[in-house]
């Protein structure tokens, strides 16, 4: 299975300022039909997730452009400038590469 | 406006079945997979298991093979998890969620098992 680890997992934000969140797999991402499935997922308190980001750097209708995914291969980031009170939450990586679908431990994001 | 939700939560017995239900609208239902997601409380994200979208082809987790069926009715325009042999560790918040990528996910039903 790839293994899907976050860091950290605790993320003190100051409102205004950048945040960044890392997502490293145990295996390659890279799918045979050539593309990467890396989703980024944001979770609110006391709601379900939602997607923001697929395949490593697109972002979703409606997500706003502070945030942005980067990253190749095994090693993945998502940064969010200019951080809103709304943002505050629990953030997930998540692979639809390989069988079966894995998640990172999530991050949680607090001001 | 694409929108999943899910019923038959509720509490159920160890050893015991449950059934879940899956229901969308916004989409042409037959056109894409469905998976089911887990969240334990207070715990991260959990893949259960995926139904392609003509049915054909079905995955899922390690933890749930051989307990956990799932399954659809595109005429019906609903998935259902069939879950056989509960554990006291299956007591989660289940969400039904669209396609292979994920993108739009259900409120969820809680589903508590214990005696």
């Amino acid at each position: 299975d790839a293994v899907m680890t976050q860091s950290p997992l605790s993320l003190p934000v100051t409102l205004g300022q950048s945040a960044s969140i890392s997502c490293r797999s145990s295996q390659s991402l890279v799918h045979s039909d050539g593309n990467t499935y890396l989703i980024w997922l944001q979770q609110r308190p006391g709601q379900s997730p939602r997607r923001l980001i697929y395949k490593v750097s697109n972002r979703d209708s409606g997500v706003p452009d502070r945030f942005s995914g980067s990253g190749s291969g095994t090693d993945f980031t998502l940064k969010i400038t200019r951080v809103e009170a709304e943002d505050v939450g629990v953030y997930y990586c998540m692979q639809a590469t390989e069988w079966p679908r894995t998640f990172g431990q999530g991050t949680k994001v607090e001001i | 406006e694409v929108q999943m939700w899910e019923s038959g939560g509720g509490l159920g017995q160890p050893g015991g079945p449950l059934r879940l239900s899956c229901a969308a609208s916004g989409y042409t239902f037959s056109q894409h997979a469905i998976n089911w997601v887990r969240q334990a409380p207070g715990k991260g994200l959990e893949w259960v298991s995926l139904i392609s979208d003509n049915g054909d082809a079905t995955y899922y987790a390690d933890s749930v093979r051989g307990r956990f069926i799932i399954s659809r009715d595109n005429s019906k325009g609903t998935v259902s998890l069939q879950m056989n042999s509960l554990r006291v560790e299956d007591t989660a918040v289940y969400y039904c969620v669209r396609s292979n990528f994920v993108d739009y996910w259900g409120q969820g039903t809680l589903v508590t098992v214990s005696s």
